[in-house]
C-alpha cells in the first residue's frame, strides 16, 4: 500500500519570500516521488521527480525538493517566491506491483505581492 | 495542439442521463488513466489501462465504466449519472515502452456538473 499526506491544503507567502510545500509518504517499497503543478483551468504538469541516486532533486521554475527516507519526506522549496507560482500542487508516489501513483489531496500556494 | 486531448471541456447534464468523456492522445504511450478531482480530495484513480486489452479497476470505479478502443482512445462513461459525480475529471498517460518512470501527461480536464 502507499499514501501520501500533504501538510496545509493553503499555505500563503509573500512575493520573494521562501516557499515550503510539505509532503510525506508511505510505500512498501523504494518510491517513486513526484511534485506537479496545476494552473488555474489547466491540467497538471511535472514540477520533479525522484527515482533513484541523488536525494536533492531540481525542477522546473527553480523549484527542488530532497527526498529524506529517514523521515519518508519529500518536501518541496523555492528560495524566493513568484507571482506565477500560485497554483495547487501535489505529491504523489508510486510503488508497487502495479505501478500505480498515488496522490496527494494538494496545496493551493497563493503569493501576495 | 494538446498531446492528450479529452471532450468535452465542460458538461452539464441531469441525474439518470448516461455520459461519455472521451481521451485520445498522440504520445504513443501505452498506458491510460482516468482520474477524478475534488476539492480537498486530490486526484483519485478511477479506471487504468495497460493496453488494449487489459484494463483495471482504481479505488473509485463504481458507477464508472471505460473502454480502451485503440491504443489512442479511452473513454470514461457514466450509465446513469448523479450529482456526487460532478468533478473535474482527467485522463491520463504514461509510457513503460523505455522501462516505467512513473510520470505521467495529463489533459486539460473535463469539468461534468449533474443536475
Amino acid at each position: 500500500a502507499q499514501s501520501v499526506t500533504q501538510l496545509g491544503s493553503h499555505v500563503s507567502v509573500s512575493e520573494g519570500a521562501l516557499v515550503l510545500l510539505r509532503c510525506n509518504y508511505s510505500s512498501s517499497v523504494p518510491p517513486y516521488l513526484f511534485w506537479y503543478v496545476q494552473y488555474p483551468n489547466q491540467g497538471l504538469q511535472l514540477l520533479l521527480k525522484y527515482t533513484t541516486g541523488a536525494t536533492l532533486v531540481k525542477g522546473i521554475n527553480g523549484f527542488e525538493a530532497e527526498f529524506k527516507k529517514s523521515e519518508t519526506s519529500f518536501h518541496l522549496t523555492k528560495p524566493s517566491a513568484h507571482m506565477s507560482d500560485a497554483a495547487e500542487y501535489f505529491c504523489a508516489v508510486s510503488g508497487g506491483g502495479y505501478q500505480k501513483v498515488t496522490f496527494g489531496t494538494g496545496t493551493k500556494l497563493q503569493v501576495i505581492p | 495542439d494538446a498531446d492528450v486531448t479529452q471532450t468535452p471541456r465542460n458538461r452539464i447534464t441531469k441525474t439518470g442521463k448516461r455520459i461519455m468523456l472521451e481521451c485520445s492522445q498522440t504520445k504513443g504511450h501505452d498506458r491510460m488513466y482516468w482520474y477524478r478531482q475534488d476539492p480537498g480530495l486530490g486526484l483519485r484513480l478511477i479506471y487504468y489501462s495497460f493496453d488494449v486489452k487489459d484494463i483495471n479497476k482504481g479505488e473509485i470505479s463504481d458507477g464508472y465504466s471505460v473502454s480502451r478502443q485503440a491504443q489512442a482512445k479511452f473513454s470514461l462513461s457514466l450509465e446513469s449519472a448523479i450529482p456526487n459525480q460532478t468533478a473535474l475529471y482527467f485522463c491520463a498517460t504514461s509510457d513503460t515502452n523505455r522501462g516505467w518512470t512513473g510520470e505521467l501527461f495529463f489533459g486539460e480536464g473535463s469539468r461534468l456538473t449533474v443536475l
